[in-house]
């Protein structure tokens, strides 16, 4: 049962343009939301996170937006880079005593120059 | 580099064998995770520890255990290996409970 879906396993965008990478989730005890990048040979990085009770985040390139009712979040990187280029993980997480992150299956971003 | 250290960072071992993966947290993190990542896969929980206490645990095989000690690094025991235990490794840290968890770079698993 697949509780985080990233429903595109790839993605190319060319630089300088707006990147979005898409998230669903069906699990509504859901409240906390993060994005975390990873590159090969490494641990996953965090990037960004957002509180169920907002819908959107903001740091520097990257814009997290969530939408409750959907059960969709999204993550915006403009503008794109060619450091951009990871594979992103989704990862959603419940409320107080239930820590652990559920991970999508990730987005692979290739950002050509 | 995020502050949390694995070794190995590569294994190879054999089926039937036992290995253990090690885990030093950030400094002054008390909390540690277990993730495991197979092929083409999203990262699973296995296992959370919180100042020395196991706190939750997800779809952690029997022939799996882990610790975590008092100088609060962990090591996660894997036993009985099989061919399908063959996956990425990661360890990842918080502060608390509740904080976003930083991740170590993982140790390579390949059972053959």
């Amino acid at each position: 049962d697949q509780q985080v879906k990233q429903n595109s396993p790839s993605l190319s965008v060319q630089e300088g343009r707006i990147s979005i990478l898409n998230c669903d989730y069906t699990n509504s005890m859901f409240d906390y939301f993060l994005w975390y990048k990873k590159y090969p040979a490494e641990g996953p990085t965090f990037l960004i996170s957002i509180s169920s009770i907002k819908d959107k985040n903001e740091d520097g390139r990257f814009t997290v937006f969530l939408n409750k009712s959907a059960k969709h979040l999204s993550l915006h990187i403009v503008p794109s880079q060619p450091g951009d280029s990871a594979v992103y993980f989704c990862a959603a997480r419940g409320n107080f005593g239930n820590e652990k992150l559920t991970f999508g299956t990730g987005t692979r971003l290739t950002i050509i120059p | 580099d995020s502050g949390v250290t694995q070794t190995p960072k590569h294994l190879i071992t054999a089926t039937g064998q036992r290995v253990t993966l090690r885990c030093s947290p950030r400094s002054g993190d008390l909390s540690v995770y277990w993730y495991q990542q197979s092929l083409d896969q999203g990262l699973q929980f296995l296992i959370q520890y919180y100042n020395g206490e196991e706190r939750a645990k997800g779809n952690i095989l029997e022939r799996f255990s882990a610790q975590q000690f008092p100088d609060l690094h962990s090591e996660l025991n894997l036993s009985s290996l099989e061919l399908g235990d063959s996956a990425l490794y990661f360890c990842a840290s918080s502060p608390g409970i509740g904080d976003t968890q930083y991740f170590g770079p993982g140790t390579r698993l390949t059972v053959l």
